[in-house]
């Protein structure tokens, strides 16, 4: 069963703009982590920003945040103010305790476009 | 230096020949990883080592062999290439469980 969900298979935005990437999961562990990547043309995977499953607080790193709401099991990434570096894939993942904090199961991503 | 690092960058081999693909870190992590990304999909775990005597399969190990030579090196094999193994690998190291570090990936090509 797919564990993480990513169903915008793709997006606009304009520069400067906001933009909200949707992310949902499925997990029984009450342990997990929850990753984004951003994977540009060149083809390198650079992580972005990590949430933890008792992790009180959204995490935020720069213009990347990470709207999580739990009880939804729902992890959005939103980048702020885009760029025009910004276009690339970003791919959701997600670790379990249950799995020994061993792989990362990931979405099939996301393609933004940023434009001017 | 790059902390993980992937040879070769690029292959383009053909079916049936035997293929090697290396990773080294210098991170000292003791968790490695092989994933394969294909278009259209997320990374699938091919196989992963949490220390030197610790190997074990992931979701698509068929037709892939993996060697973790040392605790900085670990090599992914296929035994004899397929078409269907063209793919982007990646390796990836960690050491605690809010970390995994990819290497910058093989482009692999089959025909």
């Amino acid at each position: 069963a797919q564990k993480i969900t990513q169903t915008q298979p793709g997006m606009f935005v304009q520069e400067k703009e906001a933009v909200t990437l949707d992310c949902t999961y499925d997990t029984s562990d009450q342990s997990y982590g929850l990753f984004w990547y951003k994977q540009p043309s060149s083809g390198e995977m650079i992580f972005l920003i990590y949430q933890g499953s008792y992790d009180e607080q959204n995490a935020t790193e720069g213009r990347y945040s990470l709207n999580f709401q739990k009880a939804r099991k729902s992890a959005n990434l939103v980048i702020s103010a885009s760029q025009l570096g910004d276009s690339a894939m970003y791919f959701c993942a997600m670790r379990e305790l249950a799995d020994s904090w061993g792989k990362l199961q990931f979405g099939a991503g996301t393609q933004v476009v940023v434009t001017p | 230096d790059a902390d993980v690092t992937q040879t070769p960058r690029n292959r383009i081999t053909k079916t049936g020949k035997r293929i090697m693909l290396e990773c080294s870190q210098t991170k000292g992590h003791d968790r490695m990883y092989w994933y394969r990304q294909d278009p259209g999909l997320g990374l699938r775990l091919i196989y992963y080592s949490f220390d030197v005597k610790d190997i074990n399969k992931g979701e698509i190990s068929d037709g892939y062999s993996v060697s973790r030579q040392a605790q900085a090196k670990f090599s992914l094999s296929l035994e004899s290439a397929i078409p269907n193994q063209t793919a982007l690998y990646f390796c990836a190291t960690s050491l605690s469980y809010n970390e995994q570090f990819f290497g910058p990936g093989t482009r692999l090509t089959v025909l």
